[in-house]
């Protein structure tokens, strides 16, 4: 069964460093999006990506957040400076789009800030 | 703006027992609710999604139900087993064409133990 990936499962970086999340997402998925999970709070929403723009972003998703999908098949996350309240764990999802929503989520990345 | 509450927090039962998860969300203008299952600094797994036009989904064990006037919506698991040890979130997608919106609202999870 297709599934949506991403690499790394862990990422350690020290506060003010640039990481790049990468995604999978589904192959003939149109719509992905980026979720984070802080440790024992809700999942929230920080962007989602159409047609090779975004198409939806959360207050969250600030101008130190990007997204790009660089080739046919990945879709990466951007943090340009990295803040120790950026500790999370980051979820890629995919969708079809149409009449059906919904969305099948990644593995997730653990994103470490020290 | 949307607001999804998962109750209870935390539930613990004996194998085999039939039980019962409730979600309640604000705004009645969804287009859909689905309901995920997460374990420990894992992922998170579709178990179901319920379209707004739709009253139930069932899968297996697992049976999914919404009333989308009241805010409601619940899963039900029968026969429960050990392996269905998790966190269980509800979240909900809302009406796109109200709104141009796809991004999910999640509930805070509700922490199921079962005990064998």
């Amino acid at each position: 069964e297709p599934e949506v990936t991403q690499t790394p499962s862990h990422q350690v970086t020290q506060m003010g460093q640039e990481v790049i999340l990468r995604c999978v997402p589904i192959s003939n998925h149109l719509y992905f999006y980026w979720y984070r999970q802080i440790l024992g709070q809700k999942v929230e929403f920080l962007v989602s990506f159409y047609n090779n723009e975004i198409s939806e972003k959360s207050e969250i998703f600030d101008d130190q957040f990007s997204v790009e999908r660089p080739d046919g098949s990945n879709f990466t996350l951007k943090i340009r400076s990295t803040k120790l309240e950026d500790s999370a764990m980051y979820f890629c999802a995919s969708s079809w789009g149409g009449s059906s929503y919904e969305q099948y989520f990644g593995p997730g990345t653990r994103l470490t800030v020290t | 703006k949307q607001e999804v509450t998962q109750i209870p927090a935390a539930l613990s039962v004996p194998e085999g027992e039939n039980l019962v998860l409730n979600c309640s969300f604000t705004d009645s203008a969804i287009y859909n609710l689905q309901w995920f299952r997460q374990d420990p600094g894992k992922g998170l797994t579709s178990l179901l999604l319920i379209q707004s036009s739709q009253r139930e989904q069932t899968s297996g064990r697992l049976n999914a139900s919404l009333d989308k006037s009241s805010g409601r919506s619940t899963l039900y698991i029968a026969a429960s087993q050990p392996g269905d040890s998790a966190t269980y979130l509800c979240a909900v997608g809302p009406s796109f064409m109200d709104t141009g919106r796809r991004a999910l609202t999640f509930g805070s999870g509700t922490r199921l133990q079962v005990q064998p």
